[in-house]
């Protein structure tokens, strides 16, 4: 079955303990993304990959990392999580042309 | 640079009646257009897309959405709504016929459905 996978699906942490999000998808896409999503605001991109060891910022990277050292992977990475990253995340891979399938969604909440 | 605008945060409407989500974008370019249905608690389907061809585009649930080019919109219809259509809608765009672009998403309506 094509999909893909994050985890966690939920996550409470506490401010400036790093944090990895992980993505993995089996369709074998150059294209992936993240995504933060807030009431309000819709979908906003962080960062994203057009292929192995190429990533981008996105219109709000600040305060994250992420790393394409695998086709099927797209780990996103808080260094030091503030409680402005508590979101709704999503991650994304994509067809040419943009079609998006996205993850289930990591909803984080920094304290 | 490429934008999406939707008008209405939230659309309330009655079981069985019709309903119109709008969607405008700007772009300087030719673009993909999509809409994404996010149901309660998971993660974003795409419902219906316009690449290229008939500017009429159909979902196997109902929806459909027309391209118009002069008015830059891609508005979201359906003629009666079901209980179950009950979830939050995103129109977006991408720049057409690159192999990997950016995907920009409006702010979303939330559409809501009354017995």
């Amino acid at each position: 079955e094509a999909q893909v996978t994050q985890n966690p699906r939920y996550l409470i942490t506490v401010t400036g303990k790093k944090l990895t999000v992980t993505c993995s998808q089996n369709m074998n896409h150059e294209y992936m993304s993240w995504y933060r999503q807030d009431p309000g605001l819709g979908l906003r991109q962080i960062y994203y990959s057009m292929n192995v060891e190429v990533t981008d910022k996105g219109d709000v990277p600040e305060g994250y990392k992420v790393s394409r050292k695998e086709k099927r992977n797209f780990p996103l990475i808080l260094e030091s999580p503030s409680p402005n990253q508590t979101s709704l995340y999503f991650c994304a891979s994509s067809l040419q042309g943009g079609v998006a399938f996205f993850g289930q969604g990591t909803r984080l909440t920094v304290v | 640079a490429q934008s999406v605008t939707q008008l209405d945060s939230q659309v309330p409407v009655f079981e069985e009646a019709p309903v119109e989500l709008r969607c405008n974008y700007s772009s300087s370019v030719s673009v993909y257009l999509f809409w994404y249905v996010q149901y309660p608690n998971q993660g974003l389907q795409l419902l219906l897309k316009y690449l290229s061809g008939s500017t009429l585009v159909k979902s196997i649930n109902g929806f459909e959405a027309e391209f118009n080019k002069s008015q830059t919109s891609f508005h979201l219809r359906k003629p009666s709504v079901h209980i179950s259509d009950t979830a939050e809608y995103f129109c977006a765009v991408s720049e057409g016929g690159s192999s990997a672009s950016k995907i920009i998403f409006g702010s979303g309506t939330r559409l809501s459905i009354r017995p």
